[in-house]
């Protein structure tokens, strides 16, 4: 069965104070490893996909890296409206239909 | 473009009511998804339509989970009779094509609650 865990479950930084968050997932085959942003209210919203170990993929402040077992958000410098709840996913393809998530990581960015 | 649209926005109902939860994915999207979280949980896959068949519904909890797709336009998810442990936020995706979730947009979510 595949599984997402994600750590820590919350993050309180100041505007300007870089991070990592983490995800470690095991998966019977890796189909890609997905990053969503969801906002209080809102479904989730695509970010990156990854595909194989040693990708490494960039949105504006936000760059995702993946290993065999785990993937790192790294936050640059970030600003109040990156304040979300960040959801790992993983696809595998034994079940190709179905995205497997984490609880996500709680995000606040103080100014 | 409209995005995936869910309705109602919430929902409180008792518990031994029915609920039927609608999702109007992103016009052309044959593949619709069914998702849900329960608090504290993460969000589960619940079943995956293409067009007006069930592809994967190997999600679904129990019987008193119905979901439809009539035509293969919206989907409905009718919950029968619903307990207090159905309570959480159900959340529809689509996407053009199979699994292809790079390229699949999310509702904003039906929150239910039973009381």
């Amino acid at each position: 069965e595949d599984q997402v865990t994600q750590s820590p479950e919350a993050l309180r930084l100041q505007e300007g104070e870089s991070s990592s968050l983490n995800c470690s997932y095991t998966v019977s085959g890796l189909r890609g490893l997905f990053w969503y942003r969801q906002d209080p209210g809102k479904g989730p919203e695509f970010l990156f996909t990854l595909y194989s170990a040693g990708e490494e993929k960039e949105k504006e402040r936000l760059k995702a890296t993946l290993t065999k077992k785990e993937s790192f958000l790294h936050i640059t410098a970030p600003k109040p409206e990156d304040s979300a709840t960040y959801l790992c996913a993983v696809q595998g393809y034994s079940g190709y239909s179905t995205l497997t998530f984490g609880k996500g990581t709680m995000l606040l960015v103080s100014p | 473009e409209a995005g995936v649209t869910q309705f109602p926005s919430h929902s409180v109902i008792e518990k031994g009511q029915t609920v039927t939860l609608r999702c109007d994915p992103i016009s052309g999207h044959d593949n619709l998804y069914w998702y849900r979280r329960v608090m504290g949980k993460e969000i589960k896959f619940l079943l995956h339509f293409v067009k007006e068949s069930k592809q994967d519904e190997s999600g679904m909890p129990n019987n008193r989970f119905l979901a439809e797709r009539t035509g293969g336009t919206y989907s409905t998810l009718k919950v029968q009779p619903a307990e207090l442990e159905d309570s959480g936020v159900y959340f529809c995706a689509s996407s053009a094509q199979q699994g292809r979730y790079t390229e699949a947009f999310f509702g904003q979510g039906t929150r239910l609650t039973v009381v």
